[in-house]
């Protein structure tokens, strides 16, 4: 079955830094990969979409890469404040109405 | 903005129980799902529904679940006979339409608390 593994342990990083989180998939190649931001307590909000044929998007200081040899997607977050931090999540679209499938988020701490 | 709304943002009730949680999409879209996050894990798929009927669910999803669109707004999940493990929160999304590369919109959640 369909597996997706990001990084488990939070990442702290210094405000004004770039993040970079990690996310890998098994089996089954997306044609697209999600990216969401989660706060605590709240619902998953939607960041960037990749498809398989591009190398990379942008959306303001939020990049994310896809490397489909790897099997893997990277999201990357430039000069980094405290209003960053959250729990980021990977997902793919499977099945006939494309679920989303979910990593199981990494945590960001962006210290003042 | 629109948004997807869920009410109530928090529900207690005794094993055994029934319990209605309910979610108003975006008046546009045309697909519906439930996911469920039980604390500290991750988000899961229930349930998904298109056209007044499900589409497709999950193993989690068994006879104790059901949902129901019962007007042109309303999406609801019923759970009949809540167990101590359905304690979760319980998140509703739609989207436009149900290709890959649409992005689904979520709700703020429901947290279900059976004790």
């Amino acid at each position: 079955s369909q597996k997706i593994e990001q990084n488990s342990e939070a990442l702290n990083i210094q405000e004004g830094k770039t993040a970079t989180l990690t996310c890998n998939y098994t089996n089954y190649s997306p044609a697209y990969l999600q990216w969401y931001r989660q706060d605590p307590g709240r619902g998953p909000v939607f960041l960037l979409l990749i498809r398989e044929n591009e190398k990379e998007k942008r959306k303001e200081r939020l990049k994310v890469t896809f490397d489909t040899t790897l099997k893997q997607s990277l999201f990357h977050i430039t000069a980094s404040q405290p209003a960053d931090s959250a729990t980021y999540l990977c997902a793919l679209a499977r099945g006939a109405t494309n679920k989303l499938i979910f990593g199981t988020g990494t945590l960001l701490a962006v210290q003042p | 903005e629109p948004e997807v709304t869920q009410t109530p943002s928090h529900q207690v009730t005794q094993m055994g129980q029934e319990v209605i949680l309910h979610c108003v999409p975006i008046s546009n879209h045309l697909y519906f799902y439930w996911y469920r996050q039980i604390l500290g894990q991750k988000v899961e798929f229930l349930v998904s529904f298109y056209n007044n009927e499900i589409s497709e669910k999950s193993e989690i999803f068994d006879d104790q679940f059901s949902v129901e669109r019962p007007d042109g707004s309303n999406f609801t999940l019923k759970i009949r006979s809540t167990k101590l493990e359905d304690s979760a929160m319980y998140f509703c999304a739609s989207s436009e339409q149900g290709s890959s590369y649409n992005e689904q919109f979520f709700g703020p959640g429901t947290r279900l608390t059976v004790l």
